[in-house]
C-alpha cells in the first residue's frame, strides 16, 4: 500500500528566505509520480511541481523545486525566496504508474506561514 | 479560459436528505476524480471515472454515487445513507502531456449537514 508522511505540522518562515518542507513515501512499485499542491485559505487546490520517479533530474519550477531522493524515499519541497502570498497548505502526493488504477495519495499537510 | 467548476461553492442539507454536487470541465480531459478532505486531513478518494460512462470506487464510496454521461460533466451525488457528509468536497481531472503528470483541480464546495 501507498504511503505518504508529511511530519511537520507547522512551519514558520521569514520573507525572502527558503524553506524546506519535508515529505517521504513508502511504495514498492518502481513507476510512480511525485506531486505538491498549495492549498491556501479558498479551498482550492494549486498544482505546484511533479517528480517521476525515473526523472533523474529534480523539478523545479520557478520559486519551487522537489528535492528527490529517491534511495530515503523522500521527496521535500523547497521554496527560495519566500513571499507573504506563500502562506498556505501544503500537500505532498504520489500516484503509482504502474497499474490500471493509478491512485493518488496526499499526505496530510503542512500549514506554512510566512512572517513579515 | 479553461477550467474546472463546482457548483454551488456552499450547500446546507437536512439529514436524511440526497444532495448533488456539479463539477463541470472544458479541459477536455478524460479522467476526473471526486476527493473529501475534512479539518486536518489530507484528501480521500470517493469515485474516479477514466472515461465516459465508466467509473469506479474510490476509498470511501460509501453513501456516494456517481455519474459520467459525457466528458465534461462529473456529479457527485451525497446520499442519505452517509453517515457523515459534512465536508470539503474537490473534483479534479488529469492530464498527462510531455511525461508531466497534472491534476487540475476545482475550487470545491463546502457541504454542511444541519
Amino acid at each position: 500500500a501507498q504511503k505518504i508522511t508529511q511530519t511537520q505540522p507547522g512551519m514558520f518562515v521569514q520573507e525572502k528566505e527558503a524553506v524546506t518542507l519535508d515529505c517521504t513515501y513508502d511504495t514498492s512499485d518502481q513507476s510512480y509520480g511525485l506531486f505538491w499542491y498549495k492549498q491556501p485559505s479558498s479551498g482550492e487546490m494549486i498544482f505546484l511541481i511533479y517528480q517521476g520517479s525515473y526523472d533523474e533530474q529534480n523539478a523545479t519550477e520557478g520559486r519551487y523545486s522537489l528535492n528527490f531522493q529517491k534511495a530515503r524515499k523522500s521527496a521535500n519541497l523547497v521554496i527560495s525566496a519566500s513571499q507573504l502570498g506563500d502562506s498556505a497548505m501544503y500537500f505532498c502526493a504520489m500516484r503509482d504508474l504502474s497499474g490500471g488504477y493509478q491512485k493518488v495519495t496526499f499526505g496530510i499537510g503542512t500549514k506554512l506561514q510566512v512572517i513579515p | 479560459d479553461g477550467g474546472i467548476t463546482q457548483s454551488p461553492k456552499y450547500l446546507f442539507r437536512k439529514e436524511g436528505q440526497n444532495v448533488t454536487l456539479s463539477c463541470e470541465q472544458n479541459l477536455n480531459h478524460d479522467a476526473m476524480y471526486w476527493y473529501r478532505q475534512d479539518p486536518g486531513q489530507g484528501l480521500r478518494l470517493i469515485y474516479y471515472s477514466q472515461i465516459v460512462n465508466d467509473f469506479q470506487k474510490g476509498d470511501i464510496a460509501e453513501g456516494y454515487s456517481v455519474s459520467r454521461e459525457k466528458k465534461e460533466s462529473f456529479p457527485l451525488t451525497v446520499t442519505s445513507a452517509q453517515k457523515n457528509p459534512t465536508a470539503f468536497y474537490l473534483c479534479a481531472s488529469r492530464r498527462l502531456a510531455g511525461g508531466v503528470d497534472t491534476q487540475y483541480f476545482g475550487p470545491g464546495t463546502r457541504l454542511t449537514v444541519l
